[in-house]
């Protein structure tokens, strides 16, 4: 079935620094999804990528969707303590009815 | 607004006795609702999804079940708890046009 694989499982970084996370799919994706889960919190929608090589900003996060559709990053520059959690990607699963959350990456920034 | 309201927030059950979460749901009709669990530090697992009232779909066998009886209800329930039914348990529903989910706070459920 649909598999949705996320590196690194976690990364600590100190404040200042950027930061990069990758999803990947073992299929081809009609979109991705990204979301953060504060510690102790839910999760939070961020963003959906639609298009082969599509780049969205918000503010200090970049999101790509891979020409292949099948891969994924969010970057965040100049990382900040607020940036502080864990964020998801999620694919379309085979039937495209719901979506499979890859296991999060799990920042923590340093002051 | 897609507000989501789940109660309670925690919750320390032994083992053996019932369950019953509440998911209720504003702003919208008929929307896809959704249950999901989260071990301490692990990803989202699906456990069971609704389209419509009395329209339950489960993703994984579970010692839990679900139930809709309202078009803005969802009910995560359980006969006799397991250690193993410890985690977060989330529900959500699907937004539309480019929207994720929308997730409630959750339950922190500890079995013991």
């Amino acid at each position: 079935g649909q598999q949705v694989m996320q590196i690194p499982q976690y990364q600590h970084v100190q404040e200042g620094e950027d930061f990069t996370t990758y999803c990947n799919s073992s299929t081809t994706l009609s979109n991705i999804q990204w979301y953060k889960q504060r510690p102790g919190g839910h999760p939070v929608f961020l963003i959906q990528l639609v298009k082969s090589g599509e780049v969205k900003k918000q503010k200090r996060l970049t999101f790509q969707f891979g020409e292949a559709k099948k891969n994924s990053s969010l970057h965040i520059t100049a990382t900040q303590t607020t940036d502080v959690g864990t964020y998801f990607c999620a694919g379309p699963d085979n039937y495209g009815q719901n979506f499979v959350f890859g296991p999060g990456t799990r920042l923590s920034v340093l002051p | 607004s897609q507000t989501i309201h789940q109660w309670p927030a925690t919750l320390v059950q032994p083992v053996g006795s019932p369950l019953s979460l509440e998911c209720t749901v504003e702003g919208t009709s008929n929307p896809n609702l959704y249950w999901y669990r989260q071990a301490a530090g692990r990803g989202l697992q699906l456990l069971f999804y609704s389209v419509g009232i009395g329209q339950i779909s489960s993703e994984v066998p579970q010692n839990l079940s679900a139930s809709r009886p309202q078009d803005r209800q969802f009910i995560l329930s359980s006969k006799k708890l397991l250690l193993s039914d410890s985690g977060f348990y989330l529900c959500a529903r699907r937004g539309g046009g480019g929207y994720g989910y929308t997730f409630g706070s959750g339950t922190r459920l500890t079995v013991v």
